[in-house]
C-alpha cells in the first residue's frame, strides 16, 4: 500500500478557469475527506464521503466547489470559475473507522490562482 | 459551534520538555487527535485520546480532560527535527467530521 496519493501536486491557473483535483485513498479506507489549508492555518474541513455517499459539506463552501466519489474509491474535487482567494493547499485524507479513527493525509495539491 | 484554541508559537531548547495546550468546545465529542506537520508537508498522526487520562507513545504523550475541554501534547527530549506545527483536532459527536485548530508552530533551538 502506497498511502494516499493526490494529483496534480501543483496547479497554476488563471482566474475564472476550472480546475479538478484527484485523490486516491488507501484502498481499504471507506471514508475520504477534503480539506483546504492556507499558510499559518490548520486544515479547514470541506467535505467528506463514506464510500460513494457525500455525508457532509461545509457551509463555508460556495457552489463553485463540488466533489464526487463515484465508485467509492478515488475522489475528485472541482473548483469552477476560480478566484484568487481559492489559492491554497488542498489536502485529502482517508480513514477506516474499523481499524482506527486516525486520518492518513495525502501530500496535497497546491493551487495558485493568478 | 466548534472552537479550538492553541498557542500560535512556542520555542524550546534541544533536549528540553515542552507542553502544547489545546482547549476545545464542540457540540458532542468523539475524540481528540494530535498531528505533526512539517513545513510544506502533509499532517501525520501522533496520538488519539477519547477517554480522560494520559496516553504515552515514546517521547510523545497526550493528555485529555473531557470535563474541562482540555488536552495537551507533551514532547520530551526535544530534537531539532521536532520543529514543526502541531495540530489539535476534535471529532464531533454524531458525525465523523474533524475540526482542526490553527496549529502551534514549535521551534527547537540548539
Amino acid at each position: 500500500d502506497t498511502g494516499v496519493s493526490q494529483n496534480p501536486r501543483h496547479k497554476i491557473t488563471k482566474r475564472g478557469q476550472n480546475v479538478t483535483f484527484r485523490c486516491d485513498p488507501i484502498s481499504e479506507h471507506n471514508r475520504l475527506y477534503w480539506y483546504r489549508q492556507t499558510l499559518g492555518q490548520g486544515p479547514e474541513f470541506l467535505t467528506y464521503f463514506q464510500n460513494e455517499a457525500q455525508l457532509e459539506k461545509s457551509r463555508l463552501l460556495s457552489d463553485r466547489f463540488s466533489a464526487e466519489r463515484p465508485k467509492g474509491s478515488f475522489s475528485t474535487l472541482e473548483i469552477q470559475r476560480t478566484e484568487q482567494g481559492d489559492s491554497a493547499m488542498y489536502l485529502c485524507a482517508s480513514t477506516n473507522p474499523e481499524s482506527g479513527l486516525e486520518q492518513f493525509f495525502g501530500p496535497g495539491t497546491r493551487l495558485t490562482v493568478l | 459551534g466548534q472552537n479550538i484554541d492553541q498557542p500560535t508559537e512556542m520555542t524550546a531548547t534541544e533536549g528540553a520538555i515542552v507542553q502544547i495546550n489545546c482547549t476545545y468546545q464542540t457540540s458532542g465529542f468523539n475524540g481528540l487527535f494530535w498531528y505533526q506537520q512539517h513545513a510544506g508537508e502533509a499532517p501525520t498522526f501522533l496520538s488519539y485520546n477519547v477517554l480522560d487520562g494520559l496516553e504515552e507513545k515514546g517521547r510523545f504523550s497526550s493528555f485529555l480532560s473531557r470535563s474541562k475541554g482540555y488536552s495537551y501534547l507533551l514532547l520530551k527530549e526535544l530534537q531539532m527535527k521536532d520543529s514543526a506545527s502541531y495540530l489539535c483536532a476534535v471529532t464531533e459527536g454524531g458525525t465523523y467530521k474533524y475540526i482542526f485548530g490553527t496549529g502551534t508552530r514549535l521551534k527547537v533551538l540548539a
